[in-house]
């Protein structure tokens, strides 16, 4: 059962455009999200979180929406650069009682390619 | 600098023996985690520890155990009994009801 699901396996953009990575989700009691960077060969890195009282939230070139009602996160990067190529990963915490237990569910990945 | 260490990058099993992969932090995070990735799929949770001497079975714990006596240390141990145990192990750590998880760069681990 894929509670967190990232149904497109790959991206492909040019540099200087947009990239988009969507994410669904299907647990109504995931309230926190989070978009990690993967390069091959090492560990994820932490790029931007939501929580389920906002819609958006931005750092810089990356923004995370978020549309509860559709149960639907995206990823914006612009512009999209080289070095952004990496493996992408939406994860869903769900809060239990006001009580955090830090544990997060990933999907699949997103490979995204940005060409020069 | 703070961070997270796993060792060794790459390991191999026999069939039949048993394997610890180590996990080390010192970012002081009360809570530890380790996840295993396989080619096409996500992080999957095999065991995680939210204070020292606890930790409780993620969503595939069978074939392996995990042990927790300092905060700082959260070794793997893939048993026999993980009948597909070629993945990326990764750990990783966070501090209390804070959701962020810092990773450690993973293991490799490959069946001879």
């Amino acid at each position: 059962d894929q509670q967190v699901k990232q149904n497109s396996p790959s991206l492909s953009v040019q540099e200087g455009r947009i990239s988009i990575l969507n994410c669904d989700y299907t647990n109504s009691m995931f309230d926190y999200f989070l978009w990690y960077k993967k390069y091959p060969a090492e560990g994820p890195t932490f790029l931007i979180s939501i929580s389920s009282i906002k819609d958006k939230n931005e750092d810089g070139r990356f923004t995370v929406f978020l549309n509860k009602s559709a149960k639907h996160l995206s990823l914006h990067i612009v512009p999209s650069q080289p070095g952004d190529s990496a493996v992408y990963f939406c994860a869903a915490s769900a809060r239990a009682g006001g009580t955090s237990y830090g544990k997060l569910t990933f999907g699949q990945g997103t490979i995204l390619t940005v060409h020069p | 600098d703070g961070g997270i260490t796993q060792s060794p990058k790459y390991l191999f099993r026999k069939e039949g023996q048993n394997v610890t992969l180590s996990c080390e932090q010192n970012l002081n995070h009360d809570a530890m985690y380790w996840y295993r990735q396989d080619p096409g799929q996500g992080l999957r949770l095999i065991y995680y520890s939210q204070i020292v001497n606890d930790f409780q079975k993620g969503d595939i714990a069978e074939g392996y155990s995990v042990s927790r006596e300092k905060k700082e240390s959260f070794p793997l141990t893939v048993t026999s009994a993980q009948k597909n145990p070629t993945a990326f192990y990764l750990c990783a750590s966070g501090q209390g009801a804070v959701e962020t998880q810092y990773f450690g760069p993973g293991t490799r681990l490959l069946v001879l």
